[in-house]
Parts: structure tokens; sequence; C-alpha cells
């Protein structure tokens, strides 16, 4: 199984400011065919299920802001929030789609600081 | 706009059976397009994938579950359901039903849960 390692666990930042959450896999995730990497990010809001925000690594979901942005490549990889909004506080997960049994990482908590 | 919304039994005792079933509305669940799919999150845990099911009835399956998960579609009724079997208290979770697209194997939209509790 390709284990999915997120950091920080928690993350506190102004509103305004960039947020920058990173997520590891044990493996690669790029797929040397089609130069693809196999990773979405979801956002998942109190009491509401997740959300795919982007996947491919980088390709916004229709309808996410674009003060999300998705970056990285291989094994390592960033979620960026370009400027906090107060609605952006949620727990964000990376998922590999590379290989079953897909996994997923343990989440990090976005609060407002 | 296409809705899945999962129920069953918030309770299950340990050693039983948890059965769940995922409606789906807004769309239908045999187009050739789709995998339909259950996902679920241990209280204050990471997300684990347990499977998912075609139209057809072709299953794809967590190792670590598959021994005690079987996934069923019934077409008539646009609902796939989750069975697994033998719980322990370590299968108290958010219980989600997603949908996948047959080429994009990321999980879009998804269903609100169902929390389910194992507990004598």
């Amino acid at each position: 199984d390709i284990e999915m390692t997120q950091s920080p666990d928690s993350l506190a930042v102004s509103l305004g400011e960039r947020a920058t959450i990173n997520c590891k896999s044990s493996q690669s995730v790029l797929y040397s065919s089609n130069k693809k990497n196999y990773l979405a990010w979801y956002q998942q809001k109190p009491g509401q299920p997740p959300k795919l925000l982007i996947y491919w690594a980088s390709t916004r979901e229709s309808g996410v802001p674009d003060r999300f942005s998705g970056s990285g490549s291989g094994t390592d990889f960033t979620l960026t929030i370009s400027s906090l909004q107060a609605e952006d506080v949620a727990v964000y997960s990376c998922q590999q789609y590379y290989s079953t049994p897909y996994t997923f990482g343990q989440g990090t908590k976005l609060e407002i600081k | 706009q296409l809705q899945l919304q999962a129920s069953g039994p918030g309770l299950v005792k340990p050693s039983e059976t948890l059965s769940l079933t995922c409606t789906v509305s807004g769309g239908s669940i045999s187009s050739n397009s789709y995998y339909w799919g259950w996902i679920r999150q241990p209280p204050g845990k990471g997300l684990e994938w347990i499977g998912y099911i075609y139209y057809t009835g072709s299953t794809y399956y967590n190792p670590s579950l598959k021994s005690r998960v079987t996934i069923s579609v019934d077409t008539s009724k646009n609902q796939f359901s989750l069975k697994l079997s033998s719980v322990t208290a370590a299968d108290t979770a958010m219980y989600y039903c997603a949908r996948r697209e047959a080429a994009a194997p990321w999980f879009d939209p998804w269903g609100q849960g169902t929390l389910v509790t194992v507990s004598s």
C-alpha cells in the first residue's frame, strides 16, 4: 500500500495570509506513460462530507476558487491557499489513486489565527 | 444535480454485520461512466477506502477489509449497498458513499455520511 503522510497535522493562519499543506507519498504516484501525478486534494468542512478540490495534483475542480492551488510531483505535493478566507476553515486531505488500495493522508486541520 | 445519501442502523453489536445502503438521486446508477464507492472515517482519524462497484456488479475491495466486505448494487432502486461482517469497535466510523468516474479515479461527489457505532 502507498502511505500518504501530511504535514502539519494542524495549522493556524491569519485571514488573508498564505496557508501551505504538504503531502508525501511512500512511493511515486507519477505515471510515466502520461506524466500525470495520481493525486487529489479534498476539503472537509465541519459536519460535511469531503469535497473534491484538486485532481491530477494541480487541476482545480470546476467552481473551486483560484486561491486554491496544487503543486508537486512524484512523492511530494503541496496544497496552497494564497489568501485565507474564513470559509476555508476545514480539514484538508490528500489521496493517491495511482494504485489500489486508494489511500488518504491523515488530514490537516486548518484554523484561523 | 447528483446526490447520494447513505442510510442504515447507527448502532451495531460486536460480531454482527453492518449493513448500509446508498441511494442515488439525480442520475442513473446504471451509467457506464461511473463506479460507486464506500469510504469510512473513524472518529478523529483519516479516510479509508473500503471498495467500489460498477453497475454490472464488478467489485473492487480494499484488501485489508476484503474478507469481511460485500458491496452490491440494485439498479432497479438506484441503490448500492455495503455489508461488513464480524464488526468490532474498530469499525466505528462515519461511512460515506461516493461516485468515482471510470476514467477519473477520485471521488466526487460524496454523500452526507452516516455514523455507525459498534457497541454492545
